[in-house]
């Protein structure tokens, strides 16, 4: 059984916020939420991580709700280069890839 | 910086043939992972290995094997090879416990892929 629920796609216009929501209602307590991008065929690309808080870098945010069942990944000003598909892993030991959001940035 | 190199690129083998595919970890990266991508497929996890023991086995078939030595690079073997194993092959690395053996997080740092063509 999947451990991580995301949408098929998303589109997202130049310059404006992409939220990327995934589910996952059976995290355990010791599992961390990780984000990781794959453009065209190259090898994935770490984003972000994070366990219970909020977490913000170069590159995104992470919002997790307190009760961990849900995350949102926010690129704060997608740009063409940002056209990837977007896998939400929980994992703790565990690094898994489920299906991902094919994310698409129009100018 | 070092990224994690992967060997080689591009190799064609023809069914029934044997393939060796290598990985070279960032250095002072005590993991490796072994990732299956198929066309228009999502990378499934094929097997880990932690100070080169295995440490983690997901979907490997039993014609592949995997090892890694002692100067931590890893090679991914696969005999009898199927037209269906013709996929990308990413090795990942990171550095799961830190100072002190103490655990710390999965970030995993992929290399560019090995594209295995089986004819």
């Amino acid at each position: 059984d999947a451990k991580t629920t995301q949408p098929t796609s998303m589109d997202c216009a130049e310059g404006r916020a992409a939220n990327l929501p995934c589910n996952h209602s059976t995290i355990s307590g010791n599992e961390y939420v990780y984000w990781y991008r794959q453009i065209h065929s190259q090898g994935p690309q770490y984003i972000i991580h994070g366990l219970k808080n909020n977490e913000t870098n170069e590159m995104a945010s992470l919002i997790i709700t307190e009760d961990r069942k849900s995350s949102t990944l926010i690129l704060p000003h997608a740009t063409l280069r940002d056209t990837a598909v977007y896998y939400c892993i929980v994992s703790y030991n565990d690094m898994r890839f489920g299906a991902g959001t094919r994310l698409t940035v129009k100018p | 910086a070092a990224g994690v190199i992967q060997s080689p690129r591009h190799l064609i083998k023809e069914k029934r043939e044997t393939a060796t595919l290598k990985c070279y970890p960032i250095p002072r990266h005590d993991t490796v992972y072994w990732y299956q991508q198929g066309p228009g497929q999502d990378p499934q996890f094929l097997i880990s290995f932690y100070e080169k023991m295995q440490s983690d086995k997901g979907s490997i078939p039993d014609r592949f094997s995997a090892q890694q030595f002692s100067d931590y690079h890893s090679e991914l073997n696969m005999s009898s090879l199927e037209l269906g194993d013709s996929a990308l092959y990413f090795c990942a690395s990171s550095l799961v416990r830190g100072p002190q053996g103490i655990a710390t997080n999965e970030k995993l740092f992929f290399g560019s892929g090995t594209q295995l063509s089986v004819l």
